[in-house]
C-alpha cells in the first residue's frame, strides 16, 4: 500500500510555463485534495473532489485547474505558472464518513 | 471567512516534561478538529482527531476539545527529542469537509 503518491517530488518552471502536477491514491478513498504550503503559513486548500467526476473550488483555486480522471488520479494543472506559485503542494484524500485526511510527500515547486 | 489561530513559537520544552500546544478557532459551527505533525521537508501526517467536547487519549498524546470557548489543544507527555517538529491544528469546514488549517506551532524538545 503506498498511500498516496505524487510526481513530480521537485520542479523548476520559467514564468508563463505551464504544468501539471500528478497525485494518486491507492486507499480505495472518494474525496480528493490539493493543498498549498507557503512559509510561515498553513496549508491552503485550491480544489477538492468529493467523489469521481465532480470538482470544486477551495480557498485559493486562481491559476490553477483540476482534473479527476478517475477515482485514483487528482491532477493539478497550472496553465500559465507565475512566481507566487512557488510553494509546496500536498496532495490529501479522505475515506467516505471518515474525515481525517492523508497527505503525500508533496512537490516542491518554483518559479523563476 | 474561517480561521484558526496557533501561536508560531518556537516553543522550546525540556526532554521528559510535558508540552502544551493550543489553537483557537473563529467557525463555532466547526465539528471536526485534527493535530498534524509536519518533519522539516517532509508532508503532514495525522496525529489526533477529536470530535466532542473533553479529552481523548492515545498513547503520550491527549487532545482536548472545549467549544464554548473555542479552542482546542494537544498535550504530549515524557516530551522526546523526536517529538521536535511542526504541529497543525486543522478544523474541518472548508467545504466538502476540505480543512482549515492554523499556521502551526513550532516545538522544540531539548535534551
Amino acid at each position: 500500500n503506498a498511500g498516496v503518491t505524487q510526481t513530480p517530488k521537485f520542479q523548476v518552471l520559467k514564468t508563463g510555463q505551464s504544468m501539471t502536477l500528478q497525485c494518486a491514491q491507492d486507499m480505495n478513498h472518494n474525496s480528493m485534495y490539493w493543498y498549498r504550503q507557503d512559509p510561515g503559513m498553513g496549508l491552503r486548500l485550491i480544489y477538492y473532489s468529493a467523489s469521481e467526476g465532480t470538482t470544486d473550488k477551495g480557498e485559493v483555486p486562481n491559476g490553477y485547474n483540476v482534473s479527476r480522471l478517475n477515482k485514483r488520479e487528482f491532477s493539478l494543472r497550472l496553465e500559465s505558472a507565475a512566481p507566487s506559485q512557488t510553494s509546496v503542494y500536498f496532495c490529501a484524500s479522505r475515506d467516505r464518513g471518515w474525515y481525517e485526511q492523508f497527505f503525500g510527500p508533496g512537490t516542491r515547486l518554483t518559479v523563476l | 471567512q474561517k480561521e484558526v489561530e496557533q501561536n508560531s513559537g518556537p516553543l522550546s520544552v525540556p526532554e521528559g516534561a510535558i508540552a502544551s500546544l493550543n489553537c483557537t478557532y473563529s467557525d463555532r459551527g466547526s465539528q471536526s478538529f485534527f493535530w498534524y505533525r509536519q518533519y522539516s521537508g517532509k508532508s503532514p501526517e495525522l496525529i489526533m482527531f477529536i470530535y466532542s467536547n473533553g479529552d481523548k487519549e492515545d498513547g503520550r498524546f491527549t487532545a482536548q476539545l472545549n467549544k464554548a470557548s473555542q479552542y482546542v489543544s494537544l498535550l504530549i507527555r515524557d516530551s522526546q527529542p523526536s517529538d521536535s517538529a511542526t504541529y497543525l491544528c486543522a478544523v474541518r469546514g472548508g467545504g466538502a469537509d476540505g480543512l482549515t488549517f492554523g499556521k502551526g506551532t513550532h516545538l522544540i524538545i531539548q535534551p
